[in-house]
């Protein structure tokens, strides 16, 4: 089944840690983006990638990082600091071409120890 | 610019009846307006969407309503049912920036 896969599912980081949540599709698209979900706050784009090897910030990218080394794979590391990472991080991704559906994944609950 | 509005946070409907949710937006620049139902637990999945050349789009029992002069969309569920009860967001977008602006999201209880 052609999908986006989200792991791990439930996520804890202790105090100045950086913590990578990784995001695969195999839907062979070419564009990817990272979302944070706050209650109340709809989706906010982190960071998103249109080609490989290339990606740009979005609205709120201080305290992430990402890369796209790979067509499938768009990594996001939460690093230390990020001083308020507890969210819902969403990945997406869509056929890149202007104005195209953005598939989602199942989400990583990320929360501080 | 870049903010789209909806509302309203949260709808209480009854069985059978009509759910209807609003959103604005002022970027004229928008040209594509999806909406998305997003289940606890679970990514968003698109369930509809618009482009300002339409006034209205349906699909089964979601129909989309778009005002271009107003600057408004919103989502109209008929018959709703049980099965509906999610968050529902609106979004948009536009050629030029190919990134999807959400509002906040509505909350939808379907009583049964």
């Amino acid at each position: 089944d052609g999908g986006i896969t989200q792991s791990p599912k439930y996520l804890f980081r202790k105090e100045g840690q950086n913590v990578t949540l990784s995001c695969e599709q195999n839907l062979n698209h070419d564009a990817m983006y990272w979302y944070r979900q706050d209650p109340g706050q709809g989706l906010r784009l982190i960071y998103y990638s249109q080609i490989v090897n290339d990606f740009q910030k979005g609205d709120i990218a201080e305290g992430y990082s990402v890369s796209r080394e790979k067509k499938e794979s768009f990594p996001l590391t939460v690093t230390s600091a990020q001083k308020n990472p507890t969210a819902f991080y969403l990945c997406a991704s869509s056929m890149g071409r202007v104005n195209q559906p953005q598939h989602f994944g199942d989400g990583t609950r990320l929360s501080i120890l | 610019q870049q903010q789209v509005k909806q509302s309203p946070q949260s709808l209480i409907v009854q069985k059978g009846g009509i759910s209807i949710i609003n959103c604005a937006y002022e970027n004229t620049a928008f040209d594509y307006f999806p909406w998305y139902q997003q289940f606890p637990g679970k990514g968003p999945a698109l369930l509809i969407a618009i482009r300002p050349d339409v006034s209205e789009k349906k699909e089964g029992r979601f129909t989309i309503s778009f005002n271009k002069s107003a600057k408004q969309f919103s989502l109209h569920i008929m018959d709703s049912q049980p099965g509906d009860s999610a968050t529902y967001f609106c979004a948009a977008s536009s050629r030029r920036g190919n990134k999807l602006v959400f509002g906040a999201g509505t909350i939808l209880r379907v009583k049964s």
